[in-house]
């Protein structure tokens, strides 16, 4: 069974901070999804990520997948307010592509003023 | 746009009545997929249909059925709705060819309430 570990699950933390969040996964793939989700609202994608060694960035926001360590990283640098949501990153169920994703838990971060 | 739009966004059923959930894309995806998310938890897949394939995820309910009439529609059938199954139910769509592979398009999501 594909088991998908997000940490941490809750991160309070400053604004202009920097963070990571981690995602353990324990099947190989080569495929992982970033996901933002804002309370009430439904699942915006944010990274694919399909090669091992694949980095990429958005505004203040940078993902990094490592297949041979079955790990994806979602580093948030200089951190503001409007960054604060749900985060989930998720692998395919089967590695075929088309046969749906498995879900981490989530991260919920919040970021003050 | 192109998008992927669930009807109705709330949806209030009583305690064993048969509800019916509505998706539609205008994508032009292959793949329409349905997941449970109760709440603060996960997106849970219950069903995907690639193509006109229906493929049930093992531990999906008998008590949840799912209809693709077209390319663009997709239902989620709930015959018998018990307090649990409570949730936001969300459809995704993708597409998969030999260039790349697309991610999951999500819609808004529809919340259903038991009462």
């Amino acid at each position: 069974e594909l088991k998908v570990e997000q940490n941490p699950l809750f991160l309070s933390m400053q604004e202009g901070k920097n963070y990571t969040i981690y995602c353990n996964y324990s099947t190989t793939s080569d495929r992982l999804y970033w996901y933002r989700q804002d309370p009430g609202k439904s699942l915006e994608s944010l990274f694919v990520l399909l090669s091992n060694g694949a980095v990429k960035q958005e505004g203040r926001l940078m993902a990094s997948l490592d297949t041979k360590a079955r790990l994806s990283t979602l580093h948030i640098t200089a951190a503001v307010h409007d960054l604060s949501a749900t985060y989930f990153c998720a692998v395919d169920i089967w590695g075929g592509g088309a046969d749906g994703l498995t879900f981490g838990k989530g991260t919920h971060l919040i970021i003050q003023p | 746009d192109a998008m992927v739009i669930q009807n109705p966004r709330y949806q209030v059923t009583q305690f064993g009545k048969p509800v019916t959930l509505s998706c539609s894309q205008t994508l032009n995806h292959n793949v329409m997929y349905w997941y449970q998310q109760k709440s603060s938890q996960a997106p849970k897949l219950l069903f995907h249909y690639y193509d006109k394939d229906f493929n049930n995820e093992a531990d999906t309910p008998d008590n949840f059925q799912s209809r693709r009439p077209n390319t663009s529609f997709c239902f989620l059938d709930i015959r018998s709705p018990g307090l649990g199954d409570a949730a936001m139910y969300l459809c995704a769509t993708s597409r998969t060819d030999r260039v790349g592979y697309q991610p999951q398009h999500f819609g808004d999501g529809t919340r259903l309430s038991i009462l």
